[in-house]
């Protein structure tokens, strides 16, 4: 059965920490790799990764894609409050499926 | 200010009736995404649409749920007929993509839908 697990399911820092959230998926015929960020309303996408692009970045906030593990990590530098949020991941197969994961639920204190 | 528009924003619906959402990708996007969100099955790919074109919809209940893109400005979702299960909070987001990639989705407000 396919499945993405993402972990922790939550996680409470102060402002300043560095972050790291995992992404693990069990995904026939991999296409590619999604982040995504979840405050009160719609979701923001971050990051696609797939195997010509495994690393990318953007602010204080990178991700990277390890085919041979079958995982992702997203970490967030120097964190504010404003970085709380659910983190969702997603994965895409090759047949269009996008397969998501429960969420990270990330706070951060002052 | 380019974004992505849905409307209703809210939608209040018996069981039985038919309830379309609408959504206005932006202007130069080729790529469609629908998407519900409940507390318990979190967030789902529906639909999502390449130049109009559906390039995977198995994520939608064939028998009561339909996605469509009339023109390169409107994408429509109707459920018909509309269950209390249906209820949770739709996404539209768009896209520029090309070939089987795409760097981004810009997600609408959402359509929330209660079916009473």
């Amino acid at each position: 059965e396919d499945k993405v697990v993402q972990s922790p399911l939550s996680l409470v820092v102060h402002e300043g920490d560095t972050v790291t959230l995992n992404c693990s998926y069990e995904v026939t015929n991999f296409r590619s790799l999604l982040w995504y960020k979840q405050e009160k309303k719609a979701p923001t996408f971050l990051f696609m990764l797939t195997s010509s692009g495994i690393e990318k970045k953007s602010g204080r906030l990178s991700s990277i894609l390890d085919k041979k593990e079958l995982s992702s990590i997203l970490n967030i530098t120097a964190t504010q409050t404003g970085d709380s949020a659910i983190y969702l991941c997603a994965v895409q197969s090759t047949g269009n499926q996008f397969y998501f994961g429960t969420g990270t639920s990330l706070t951060v204190i002052p | 200010d380019a974004r992505v528009t849905q409307t209703p924003r809210d939608k209040v619906t018996e069981m039985g009736q038919e309830v379309t959402m609408r959504c206005q990708p932006i202007l130069g996007h080729n790529t469609v995404f629908w998407y519900r969100q409940t507390m318990m099955q979190g967030l789902e790919l529906l639909a999502y649409f390449r130049n109009r074109a559906p390039l995977d919809d198995s994520g939608m209940p064939k028998d009561r749920f339909s996605a469509e893109m009339p023109d390169a400005t409107l994408a429509t979702l109707k459920i018909q007929p509309s269950e209390p299960r249906d209820s949770a909070v739709y996404f539209c987001a768009s896209g520029r993509g090309v070939g089987e990639s795409y760097n981004e989705q810009f997600f609408g407000p959402g359509t929330r839908l209660t079916v009473l």
